[in-house]
């Protein structure tokens, strides 16, 4: 199984719709979580993160974390063209700087 | 706003060459991280430095590899001698403190391609 599982997708939306993305892990001791936002020939740009288990809301971005189902998601509310990217959850263990990311779900939203 | 900024955005080399990667780390960040990306796969950590050494290194960061920061400004990734399947995009990242991982602004990228 692989440490960190991620859907490549791709995955096209109307504008304005709600868009879920998820990622799942095998590696329990993972404790902090991320999702990170990739633009064409750019780098990885960190959107969210979130300690442990729960959730975590900004603005019209919402990430949860469900450490019994080792589980993570982002959610993306009134979805924008602006919002077409590539998607990276990202994940580590605490007092490790080896950070492990998902293949990233590419997305589109049209207008 | 700063930035990481990596030079040059696409470097192309023989098999066997010695290739060096540059970064400009965020000023006043301490942590300072490279990671690769393998077109259509996934971002994978090579290494991270602090202090002026290496405080963590993945399985793929082999003797071919070294880091360096020679001044106070830039972030060095040296390859000794360029294998094929070391094209890929390679990231460099930085860290203000150790405030946990999800500080770390990535710049660009440079696109390297092995021939």
């Amino acid at each position: 199984q692989k440490e960190v599982e991620q859907d490549p997708g791709p995955l096209s939306v109307p504008e304005g719709a709600i868009v879920s993305l998820n990622c799942t892990y095998s590696n329990s001791a993972f404790q902090y979580f991320m999702w990170y936002r990739q633009y064409s020939r750019k780098g990885p740009e960190l959107l969210m993160y979130t300690y442990s288990s729960g959730n975590k809301e900004d603005g019209r971005f919402t990430a949860q974390v469900d450490k019994s189902s080792k589980y993570i998601s982002l959610f993306i509310r009134d979805s924008q063209p602006s919002d077409s990217a590539t998607y990276l959850c990202a994940m580590r263990v605490a007092n490790n700087n080896d950070m492990r990311f998902g293949a990233g779900t590419r997305l589109t939203v049209k207008p | 706003e700063p930035e990481v900024t990596q030079t040059p955005s696409h470097q192309v080399t023989q098999m066997g060459q010695e290739v060096i990667l540059r970064c400009v780390p965020i000023s006043n960040h301490l942590y300072f991280y490279w990671y690769r990306q393998i077109l259509g796969q996934k971002v994978e950590f090579l290494v991270s430095f602090y202090n002026n050494e290496i405080s963590e290194k993945s399985e793929i960061f082999d003797d071919q590899f070294s880091v360096e920061r020679p001044d106070g400004s830039n972030f060095t990734l040296k390859i000794r001698s360029t294998k094929l399947e070391d094209s890929a995009m390679y990231f460099c990242a930085s860290q203000p403190r150790q405030g946990g991982p999800y500080e770390q602004y990535f710049g660009p990228g440079t696109r390297l391609t092995v021939t």
